[in-house]
């Protein structure tokens, strides 16, 4: 089945380590996002890309790095300069000039910092 | 920029009650609306859609009608079960850089 698989569900990570959020889709969708969801709040765009090797900043970027470097994955990367980087992570993709421009997301990867 | 406001919850209900949340927007263009659903530690899912004025989405009991000239897209279920418990987010798309803006979402318990 067509998706968008996001991994891991849930990381721990300690103060000043970097991690790697994955996220893959084969649904043959030309961009794809990362929001970051915090509680009671609504979701925050950090980085979105809507072709290979290229990306823009979003409303949060500081503190995350991202690449594109095939169309099917877009790996987040939450750097020790992030200082809240404790929050829910969600992927997205959609196709381009097709459809509403609705987009369909992941499973969510949790990290928590020790 | 675009935007999107929300009722604030959380919003509890018995079994078989009226449920609405309203939604305003403000955007420079002409935005899709569409109605996210997201169940405890899930990703969002697609609930309904709606791309133009006077457009109504519909899916698994749930309405909302594009409103142009209240700038609004508000939610409604006429007969909530306890499985319609989850957040749910208004988002509206400007297709011009298709970004999506989500409001800030409204949690829903339905108790049986």
């Amino acid at each position: 089945d067509g998706g968008i698989t996001q991994s891991p569900k849930y990381l721990f990570r300690k103060e000043g380590q970097n991690v790697t959020l994955s996220c893959e889709q084969n649904l043959n969708h030309d961009a794809m996002y990362w929001y970051r969801q915090d509680p009671g709040q609504g979701l925050r765009l950090i980085y979105y890309s809507q072709i290979v090797n290229d990306f823009q900043k979003g409303d949060i970027a500081e503190g995350y790095s991202v690449s594109r470097e095939k169309k099917e994955s877009f790996p987040l990367t939450v750097t020790s300069a992030q200082k809240n980087p404790t929050a829910f992570y969600l992927c997205a993709s959609t196709k381009i000039r097709q459809g509403a421009g609705e987009l369909f997301f992941g499973e969510g990867s949790r990290l928590t910092v020790l | 920029g675009d935007s999107v406001t929300q009722m604030e919850g959380p919003v509890t209900l018995s079994e078989e009650a009226f449920l609405t949340i309203n939604c305003t927007y403000t955007a420079t263009g002409y935005p899709s609306l569409f109605w996210y659903v997201q169940y405890p530690g899930e990703g969002l899912q697609l609930l309904l859609k709606a791309t133009k004025a006077d457009d109504k989405g519909s899916n698994k009991g749930f309405e909302a009608t594009y409103r142009k000239e209240t700038t609004s897209f508000h939610l409604e279920k006429g007969s909530v079960q306890v499985s319609d418990s989850a957040v749910y987010f208004c988002a509206l798309s400007d297709r011009s850089d298709y970004k999506l803006s989500f409001g800030a979402g409204t949690t829903v318990t339905v108790r049986a």
